[in-house]
């Protein structure tokens, strides 16, 4: 199995641009989160879906965020418009059930100039 | 909703010491703590976990124990060297449908040559 896939694995943007991350989870496996991570606050749980419904997205920062799972084997984390203080690096995790292993994906890492 | 602290902040052990890295939970209905390990640039990774019904579990060097009366949760890692060095993070999880974990903020250990 290829893992958790993440694309791109770096992104630079300028503030105001609309930025989209990619994620395909490990295959049969139901569950799927996004976390940020930085420096200042660790790694932060952002949204995570099971069976592609969004179950909890009270750690998406502010509306300027946004998360689909239009199916079992993709999801896309949307900012827009990006801005400095987004720049960190994007996990993607899956995992077969709740609660149950997460693997992550590389991540993704963001600079918003 | 849980609240997982993890202490101390930073460890520095020397080669071949053991190395012991806590963790507190809030919440006395979680059941679920796994341990995973970022080495610089990677992605996290679990390395053990447990579950509420045994105090401790063991895999090679590494062991973890869990106090549910105490509310913590303790890994330990005998024989370090220098691949030991890295960022752990604890979490905590309670079983059931839509769970997710909630991440300590990690431990940076570092083990000296």
């Amino acid at each position: 199995d290829a893992g958790v896939i993440q694309s791109p694995r770096h992104e630079v943007t300028e503030m105001g641009q609309e930025v989209t991350l990619r994620c395909k989870p490990i295959s049969g496996h139901n569950s799927l989160f996004w976390y940020r991570q930085t420096m200042m606050r660790g790694l932060e749980l952002l949204i995570y879906f099971n069976n592609n419904v969004p179950i909890d997205d009270s750690g998406m920062p502010e509306d300027r965020f946004s998360a689909k799972m239009p199916n079992a084997s993709f999801s896309t984390l949307k900012i827009q418009p990006s801005e400095p203080r987004d720049s960190a690096v994007y996990f993607c995790a899956s995992s077969l059930g709740l609660p149950d292993t997460q693997y992550f994906g590389p991540g993704t890492r963001l600079t918003v100039l | 909703g849980e609240n997982v602290e993890q202490h101390p902040s930073t460890l520095s052990v020397q080669e071949g010491d053991s190395a012991v890295i806590k963790c507190t939970y809030s919440d006395s209905a979680s059941n679920y703590f796994p341990w995973y390990k970022q080495e610089l640039g990677k992605r996290p990774q679990l390395i053990i976990d447990i579950r509420s019904n045994v105090g401790e579990k063991k895999d090679q060097r590494i062991a973890v124990t869990l106090n549910k009366t105490a509310k913590h949760f303790s890994l330990h890692i005998t024989e370090t060297q220098p691949e030991d060095s890295a960022v752990y993070f604890c979490a905590a999880s309670i079983s059931g449908a839509n769970s997710k974990l909630t991440f300590g903020k990690g431990i940076t250990l570092s083990v000296r040559p």
